[in-house]
């Protein structure tokens, strides 16, 4: 069964840091990653979909990589920003199409 | 640019009454699917849609919950007899068919059951 784990379940850090999340899978059949942010009692928000055959991508300030062999994405977030305090969730696309979601790592960009 | 849409944006019931959820997904796409998500845990799959019949579904989606796309626009989820755990955002989702497509979210119904 897939199981998909965020670490750290937080983080905080000043306004214009480099930082990395960290999510990883145990079942290396997926067909993608996703990465998405929830700002709170709000909805889902795709930020990145990375496909299997790929090993990243990039939107703006975010890169997002992900390593099948070893079970691994990182979303690496550019010169941080008030902005981009939010909980950040990863979601892997299983065998059957549903989406199998880590519990988030909440951030806190400090200005 | 298109969206799923998903009314209300907060539903409270009684336990017991029977709730429908509504989501218009984006127009050109063919698998829809339902996920809640319980006040600071995980998002949760429950169901997937596609060809009008239920592809895959969790243990979560159990007897009391059912599915129905009425027309070419709507996706509906009903929760027949609610219960106080039932109480989670529900969040609709769609996407153009394949595993490698984004599934694209709408903004959640919260649901309370009081």
């Amino acid at each position: 069964k897939q199981e998909v784990t965020q670490i750290p379940a937080a983080l905080s850090v000043p306004e214009g840091e480099n930082l990395v999340l960290n999510c990883s899978f145990t079942d290396s059949a997926i067909y993608n990653l996703q990465w998405f942010r929830q700002d709170p009692g709000k909805g889902l928000t795709s930020l990145l979909l990375i496909q299997s055959s790929q090993r990243e991508q990039t939107s703006g300030r975010l890169n997002a990589s992900l390593d099948k062999s070893s079970g691994r994405s990182t979303l690496y977030i550019a010169a941080s920003q008030p902005g981009d305090s939010a909980t950040y969730l990863c979601a892997g696309t299983g065998s059957n199409y549903q989406l199998i979601w880590g519990a988030g790592t909440k951030l806190i960009i400090k200005p | 640019e298109p969206e799923v849409t998903q009314t209300p944006s907060h539903q409270v019931t009684q336990m017991g009454q029977e709730v429908i959820l509504r989501c218009v997904p984006i127009s050109n796409h063919l698998y829809f699917y339902w996920y809640r998500q319980i006040l600071g845990q995980k998002v949760e799959f429950l169901v997937s849609f596609y060809n009008n019949e239920i592809s895959e579904k969790s243990e979560i989606f159990d007897d009391q919950f059912s599915v129905e796309r009425p027309d070419g626009s709507n996706f509906t989820l009903k929760i027949r007899s609610t219960k106080l755990e039932d109480s989670a955002m529900y969040f609709c989702a769609s996407n153009l068919g394949t595993a490698t497509d984004t599934q694209y979210f709408g903004p959640g119904t919260r649901l309370t059951v009081l």
